[in-house]
């Protein structure tokens, strides 16, 4: 089944400075990678995804890049914000034992922006 | 503006026993999963459904069973809850496919339910 790591767990940054989580995954069938960002004691929600056919997508300060050949992606977030601090999950959709897609996660990153 | 609930916040059971969690979702979503989280190892799927009376088992499903008998509802049971079963388990749903001119297979999750077993 898919594997997926992800790097580092704790992140911290000054305000206003770049930060990069990366992960990698196993499964070359996965086709879909997406990010959530879980604020303290919220659900997860999603904030950037990418398809396998694309290679980078950006929106405002974030962006995600995708290296299908050495099975890594990458979220970026530019001119960080006290408000980012949160934990970061990356995820890859790969098969099941029977056939369907599902995502796997991988361990988060608390990413936490100081003023 | 909420979209998938989940039956309780809070939850404290004994062990042995048996354990009922719901979720329901108004969004017409065909998938529904459950998740649990707990500290540095992420969200781990425990099983999914694709549709109505179907499920699929996640990486994690040793101790847990499923019911899906209607389509916005979804149901995780804990058989004979032990102490190990202790988390927060997270409730998720998502369409099958993506909609036209979109790429997306965003999943929307519940608020979660923190299970304590003592």
């Amino acid at each position: 089944g898919e594997n997926v790591e992800q790097h580092p767990s704790t992140l911290s940054v000054q305000e206003g400075d770049s930060a990069v989580i990366k992960c990698t995954y196993s499964d070359s069938a996965s086709n879909y990678f997406p990010w959530y960002k879980q604020e303290l004691g919220k659900r997860p929600q999603l904030i950037i995804d990418i398809r396998s056919n694309v290679g980078e997508k950006k929106d405002q300060r974030i962006a995600v890049t995708l290296n299908k050949t050495a099975k890594h992606f990458s979220l970026h977030i530019t001119e960080t914000q006290p408000e980012d601090s949160a934990v970061y999950f990356c995820a890859a959709r790969g098969y099941r034992d029977m056939g369907r897609r599902a995502l796997t996660f991988g361990s988060g990153t608390r990413l936490q922006v100081q003023p | 503006d909420v979209k998938v609930t989940q039956s309780s916040r809070y939850l404290v059971k004994r062990t042995g026993e048996k354990v009922f969690l719901e979720c329901v979702q108004d969004m017409d979503h065909e998938n529904m999963f459950w998740y649990r989280q707990d500290p540095g190892l992420g969200l781990r799927l425990i099983y999914f459904s694709y549709d109505v009376k179907m499920k699929e088992k996640g990486d994690i499903p040793e101790g847990y069973s499923v019911s899906r008998e209607k389509k916005e509802r979804f149901s995780l049971i804990l058989e004979s809850a032990s102490t190990n079963q202790t988390s927060m388990y997270l409730c998720a749903s998502s369409l099958l496919s993506p909609r036209s001119g979109s790429n997306t297979y965003e999943q929307y999750f519940g608020p979660g339910t923190r299970l304590t077993v003592t």
